[in-house]
Order: structure tokens, then sequence, then C-alpha cells
């Protein structure tokens, strides 16, 4: 069992703010790192795949770095919005491209 | 329509009852998961099958079995159904490891 560790466990902030989180995974046997968001009452929806050391990937006010040699992601937020409340997942393959293992998660709660 | 479809959404049973869990996906991957989530711990992985022919441990299979029906199906039976065994289970489908996965609208189980 492999350990991925996402900080803070929760976050608030306040509209307009910037904020990032981070996901903690094993430098070694790396694979692929996914960013999932989960708002309460669905069901997890993609935000990034990340394979390469150094990928950058943006979508919108939304982005995401990753460094396999230290083993982190970082995902930011740029000008947070209410509707950005969630809980954001990040879940690291291993080398043999097999199983994902998941992080509890970071809970975002944007106060308008 | 969704395309991946879980049934039941909500289900309440009693301790030592057999239950199955269906999850059927039009997205034509034939990688599917079974997972788990409870409260503070994130997603677990229960099963995976990335064809009909190979059916694979995740980290928590004791005291759950599957069946790869075809591509688009995959069932998880609990046998003899225990109180920890409550939880919200997800279904999810991939093409690879590049892909994200995609997860159905999950059943929550609990066991009396």
């Amino acid at each position: 069992i492999l350990n991925v560790e996402q900080s803070p466990q929760s976050l608030h902030v306040q509209e307009g703010d910037s904020t990032n989180f981070t996901c903690s995974f094993p430098s070694s046997n790396f694979y692929a790192l996914h960013w999932y968001r989960w708002e309460t009452a669905k069901s997890p929806e993609a935000l990034f795949v990340m394979t390469l050391n150094g990928d950058e990937k943006k979508k919108g006010r939304i982005s995401a770095t990753l460094n396999t040699k230290e083993g982190y992601s970082y995902l930011y937020i740029k000008g947070s919005q209410p509707e950005d409340s969630a809980t954001y997942l990040c879940a690291f393959l291993e080398n043999t491209g097999n199983q994902f293992y998941f992080g509890t998660g970071t809970s975002l709660t944007v106060i308008p | 329509d969704a395309d991946v479809t879980q049934t039941p959404r909500n289900r309440i049973t009693k301790t030592g009852k057999r239950i199955m869990l269906e999850c059927s996906q039009t997205k034509g991957h034939d990688r599917m998961y079974w997972y788990r989530q409870d409260p503070g711990l994130g997603l677990r992985l229960i099963y995976y099958s990335f064809d009909v022919k190979d059916i694979n441990k995740g980290e928590i299979s004791d005291g759950y079995s599957v069946s790869r029906q075809a591509q688009a199906k995959f069932s998880l039976s609990l046998e003899s159904a225990i109180p920890n065994q409550t939880a919200l289970y997800f279904c999810a489908t991939g093409r690879d490891y590049t892909d994200t996965q995609y997860f159905g609208p999950g059943t929550r189980l609990t066991v009396l």
C-alpha cells in the first residue's frame, strides 16, 4: 500500500483569494498523477492527468505542476469563486500502471 | 444519459445478507474499477478489471467478489455483508493510465 498525502486537509478562503494545495507521493515508481474535483453529492470529475516531470497543466483559473523527482504536485486556484468549493483529490499511479492510490483530499470552501 | 451508471443508488441491508452492486458503462472502456469511500480515508480500490477475462484484487478485496459479465458491466458482491462495509461505493472506468477515470454516481450502502 502506497502513501499519498494531501495538505491541508481543509481550507477556507475568501472569494477572490488565490490558493494552492499539495499532493505528496512516492518519488520512486512514478507512472502518472491525476487530479479530480469532487463536489458534495456528486461523483469525482477529472481535472488533470500529469505524466512527465515538470508538467504544468491549466484549465481556466486552475493549474497544476508536477515534480516527480521530489514526489509532489501543486494545484493552484487563482481568484477563487464560491463555485470552486469542493474536495480536490489526487491519485497516484505506480509504475505497473494498474492501481491508483488516492489521497484523502483537500476540502476547499470559498466564502462569498 | 450518464456514461457510467450504478444501481442501486442507495441500499440498506442487514448483517449476513448477500448484496450485489451493479455498474454499467457506455464509454467503451476496457478498464473498470470498484472503490469504496469512508470518511477521512479517501477512495480505496477494491477490485479492478482490464477486460472480461482479467480480474485483479485491489487494496481491500477481503469480503468482496466481482464479476465482469461483459465489457460494459462490472458487478461487486458482498457475500455476507457486515456493518464495517457501510460506505459509499464508486465504480469507475478508464481507457488507459494516460486517460482520466470516469466515475459513476455512487451507491450508498448501509449494513445494519
